[in-house]
């Protein structure tokens, strides 16, 4: 069980260049999450899905685009990247239901240069 | 939306002392309150969390309060160790929905031995 995994681990990009984050889990969990965590910013919330093919805008979807096409994976890609963009981003996922523990991936670290 | 406030944003203690952290939220349908512990270079992880049908939570060494009608939770740690230096985050679930957070900045804790 290898719960929720992110790839790639580290990312550098030259602006305007494109790419795909790739987050996993095997925990048949409904819900899932990408956020971003900048220095003294918190975990800001970019885009989230609630079940397979449905996906939704967070606090900061600018600049980003998802697709759950499965229920297990959830995409989050950047068409035209941006120095804006550099971040650690963090997927998430959880049981439907009630409130529940939100349970995150090792984090992927991106650079726009 | 939820605004969920953190204070301090950073915490230097003893080992032994006890350190608190408070945070304030703004919606009054907010109902599950985690809080989460991010160690340096690692995911965020669940410490424990509260829901609004109680006041006080302990697990151990750590426990959480809830005052919902002046809207705000605190995070109690008692016996710092040094292994308890991190970065700790609030959180609330907007409107009270059972799949959506809102997080503080969070409060960079540190334990002097």
């Amino acid at each position: 069980n290898a719960g929720v995994t992110q790839t790639p681990k580290f990312r550098v990009l030259k602006t305007g260049q494109s790419m795909t984050l790739l987050c996993a889990q095997d925990m048949n969990h409904e819900y899932m999450y990408w956020y971003r965590q900048d220095p003294g910013m918190g975990l800001r919330l970019i885009h989230y899905s609630v079940g397979e093919g449905t996906t939704a805008k967070g606090e900061v979807p600018d600049g980003y685009n998802v697709s759950r096409l499965k229920k297990q994976n959830f995409l989050l890609g950047l068409e035209s990247a941006a120095p804006s963009q550099t971040s650690v981003y963090f997927c998430a996922s959880t049981l439907a239901g009630v409130a529940y523990e939100q349970y995150f991936g090792p984090g992927t670290r991106l650079t726009v240069t | 939306g939820e605004n969920v406030e953190q204070h301090p944003s950073t915490l230097s203690v003893q080992e032994g002392d006890s350190a608190v952290i408070k945070c304030t939220y703004s919606d009054s349908a907010s109902n599950y309150f985690p809080w989460y512990k991010q160690e340096l270079g690692k995911r965020p992880q669940l410490i424990i969390d509260i829901r609004s049908n109680v006041g006080e939570k302990k697990d151990q060494r750590i426990a959480v309060t809830l005052n919902k009608t002046a809207k705000h939770f605190s995070l109690h740690i008692t016996e710092t160790q040094p292994e308890d230096s991190a970065v700790y985050f609030c959180a609330a679930n907007s409107g009270g929905s059972n799949y959506k957070l809102t997080f503080g900045k969070g409060t960079l804790l540190t334990v002097n031995p």
